[in-house]
């Protein structure tokens, strides 16, 4: 069964700082790995996701992740915080291929990220 | 529509009652499926349709719990008899094949809240 664990659920960084977001992974394969924002009374938005190819992807926003097999994470990072990125951030799974659960994503139980002036 | 949509947007209902929440997802999409949210919580999943066969429902809590999607378009949710417990928002998704289908558009949810 694949999981997924966001280190932190809150975290606050001042505007113009460096964000990052953890998140490590647990799957027998690598996984298609997804980072999701959520915004209050709003529905969940994609801001980028890993499938194949290149390691590094770059998201909406100035977000970026770096796929990391070795240490099964997938940490999100932007390198200058804004007012507008304080929102709740979730890392999720998905089997690459095969067996009835195939559409699924698992997701992390997210982290709140705080942005102050 | 241009995105997915959820209906009613908040619902709540006394201990006892049946509920049925509908998800109306992107024109053409060809899966869809259900999460359920508790607060603090990352979405879980509940169940998923490729038209309107149900792929897998391994997610559903128990057999109160059912969903339908009978002409491979809107789906509906149905929880019988509703406990405190199933107090949660309620997420539905859709996703399209083209491009491999990695993307799952999210609705608003419906929050659903029991008496």
């Amino acid at each position: 069964a694949q999981s997924v664990t966001q280190l932190g659920s809150h975290v606050s960084v001042s505007e113009g700082a460096l964000v990052l977001l953890r998140c490590n992974y647990s799957s027998s394969v690598p996984p298609y790995l997804f980072w999701y924002v959520q915004y209050p009374n709003q529905g969940l938005q994609l801001l980028l996701k890993y499938t194949t190819g290149a390691t590094l992807v770059k998201g909406i926003n100035g977000f970026e992740a770096e796929f990391k097999k070795s240490e099964t994470s997938f940490h999100l990072t932007k390198p200058s915080a804004h007012m507008s990125d304080a929102a709740e951030y979730f890392c999720a799974v998905r089997k690459t291929a095969g067996g009835t659960s195939y559409g699924k994503l698992t997701f992390g139980q997210g982290t709140i990220l705080t942005v102050h002036p | 529509g241009a995105g997915v949509s959820q209906s009613p947007r908040y619902k709540v209902t006394k201990r006892g009652q049946d509920v049925a929440l509908r998800c109306d997802p992107i024109s053409g999409h060809v899966s869809l499926y259900w999460y359920r949210q508790a607060l603090g919580q990352g979405p879980e999943f509940l169940t998923y349709f490729n038209y309107e066969a149900q792929q897998d429902k391994s997610g559903l809590p128990n057999d109160r719990f059912s969903a339908e999607r009978p002409e491979g378009s809107i789906s509906t949710l149905t929880i019988q008899r509703t406990e405190q417990r199933d107090s949660a928002m309620y997420r539905c998704a859709s996703s399209s094949p083209r491009a491999g289908g990695y993307e799952q558009y999210f609705g608003p949810g419906t929050r659903l809240t029991v008496t």
